[in-house]
């Protein structure tokens, strides 16, 4: 059964840059047939797409956070990693990695990781 | 301001059926793939059923979906206090390139 967890920082000053990693285990990440992403849900409120990565490096990302996201995967380690830079109070969330399920028809998002809330704050 | 509307909030008996709307337009729901997540307080959202109702294992068939142009709706029946929970629909937008996703609706099962 694939797993994921998220891991990094849980507090990020305001300006600086949050990094996390997902760590896979149970599946290699290193499929074409596979894309990887990142969900964030800042509390209280609803779910918002970050950005996916495929194994090939393509990446998707948010139009509205696009100028401060990047994300990699590091096959060596079985791993991806997220990182959104200059950070402000809007920006603390739970931050989740996930992988879809892909058929003929469509993906729906049906693994994810546990989640870590990363707060933002001086 | 999510992409996909939702209502906020809805509320049935247990027993009773409830249904979801989740509204877009024709880059998103009209074109992809729309898929709805079950999520408690504290956890990670489940996905629970997709278009074509295909519904991971698990998941009972008291979850069901439909789409009509730019909406799509989830229909739960027979609905138990443990259903009680938020619930977000979530597509492909082919214009913004972006995966986007409902406000999300709270279920309360009075």
């Amino acid at each position: 059964q694939l797993q994921l967890q998220e891991s990094g920082p849980g507090l990020v000053k305001p300006s600086e840059t949050l990094s996390l990693t997902c760590t896979v285990s149970g599946g290699s990440i290193s499929s074409s047939s596979f894309y990887w992403g990142w969900i964030r849900q800042p509390p209280g409120k609803g779910l918002e797409w970050i950005g996916s990565i495929y194994y090939s490096g393509t990446t998707y990302y948010n139009p509205s956070l696009k100028s401060r996201v990047t994300t990699s995967i590091d096959t060596s380690k079985n791993q991806f990693s997220l990182k959104l830079s200059s950070v402000t109070a809007a920006d603390m969330a739970v931050y989740y990695c996930a992988r879809p399920h892909c058929s003929s028809s469509g993906c729906f998002w049906n693994y994810w990781g546990q989640g870590t809330l990363v707060t933002v704050s001086s | 301001q999510s992409v996909l509307t939702q209502p906020p909030s809805v509320s049935a008996a247990p027993g009773q059926k409830v249904t979801i709307s989740c509204s877009g337009s024709s880059s998103n729901i009209g074109s992809n793939y729309v898929s709805w997540y079950q999520q408690f307080p504290g956890t990670a959202p489940k996905v629970l059923i997709s278009d074509n109702n295909e519904r991971p294992s698990g998941i009972p068939d008291r979850f069901s979906v439909s789409k009509t142009g730019t909406s799509a709706t989830l229909g739960i029946t027979g609905l138990q206090t443990g259903d009680e929970a938020d619930y977000y629909c979530a597509t492909w937008d082919s214009s913004l390139s972006a995966w986007v996703f409902g406000g999300g609706t709270k279920l309360t099962v009075l």
